[in-house]
């Protein structure tokens, strides 16, 4: 069974542009999270998508958003970019919401200059 | 505010020795964690986790431990193998229908052979 896939891996942005980066759940899974991971800030969460709903947020302004289409793909934008984006992003699929184990993607890893 | 906390940045074991990797949280309405391992260009992997209403889940030669009067949470790798080298994060989960999970800084354990 594949994986949870990201991508691009590898992004170089400039400041005041978006983002987007794609993340495609295990086969089957119908939940998505995403995590921002910084060094020394460990993963905070995103947010969660189940069924195309957003089910939960993180603490992340307005600028961070995402969807969930019908096939459970999920999508994040990142819009005005700023240096403090700069990090690996992290999409995790489980099962169902709530779902004790989450499997993580290899992250998308994100140069804001 | 971080909510679950790995104060130890790093760790290093001689192989065949035990690793103990610790975690301590501040909202005592957490009710589940988890242990996730993560090896560098990969995503976090789900290693074990504890319901809140056990102190002590075992799988192989991981075991968990959960100390819920003093918010604290362990996990014990015996024998410890080079193979176990990585960043292991701990994370909690927040009841009442929301399921995000919250996770601390990352502890990066070194076994040398």
């Amino acid at each position: 069974k594949a994986g949870v896939t990201q991508t691009p891996r590898y992004l170089i942005k400039t400041r005041g542009q978006q983002v987007t980066l794609s993340c495609s759940p295990i086969s089957g899974h119908r939940s998505v999270s995403w995590y921002q991971q910084t060094p020394g800030q460990g993963l905070q969460f995103l947010f969660e998508y189940f069924s195309e709903t957003q089910r939960n947020k993180g603490n992340f302004p307005g600028r961070f958003s995402g969807r969930q289409f019908s096939n459970s793909r999920s999508e994040m934008n990142v819009s005005t970019l700023e240096l403090g984006d700069s990090a690996l992003y992290l999409c995790a699929s489980s099962l169902n919401a709530g779902t004790d184990e989450q499997y993580f993607g290899p992250g998308t890893r994100l140069t804001v200059t | 505010d971080q909510q679950v906390k790995q104060n130890s940045p790093s760790l290093s074991v001689q192989e065949g020795r035990i690793s103990i990797l610790n975690c301590d949280y501040t909202n005592s309405m957490f009710d589940y964690f988890l242990w996730y391992k993560k090896y560098p260009a990969e995503g976090p992997t789900f290693l074990i986790s504890i319901s809140s209403i056990k102190d002590k889940n075992e799988d192989g030669r991981f075991t968990v431990f959960l100390n819920k009067s003093a918010k604290h949470l362990s996990l014990h790798i015996v024998p410890s193998q080079p193979g176990d080298s990585a960043v292991y994060f701990c994370a909690a989960s927040v009841p009442s229908g929301t399921y995000k999970y919250i996770f601390g800084t990352g502890t990066r354990l070194k076994v040398l052979a």
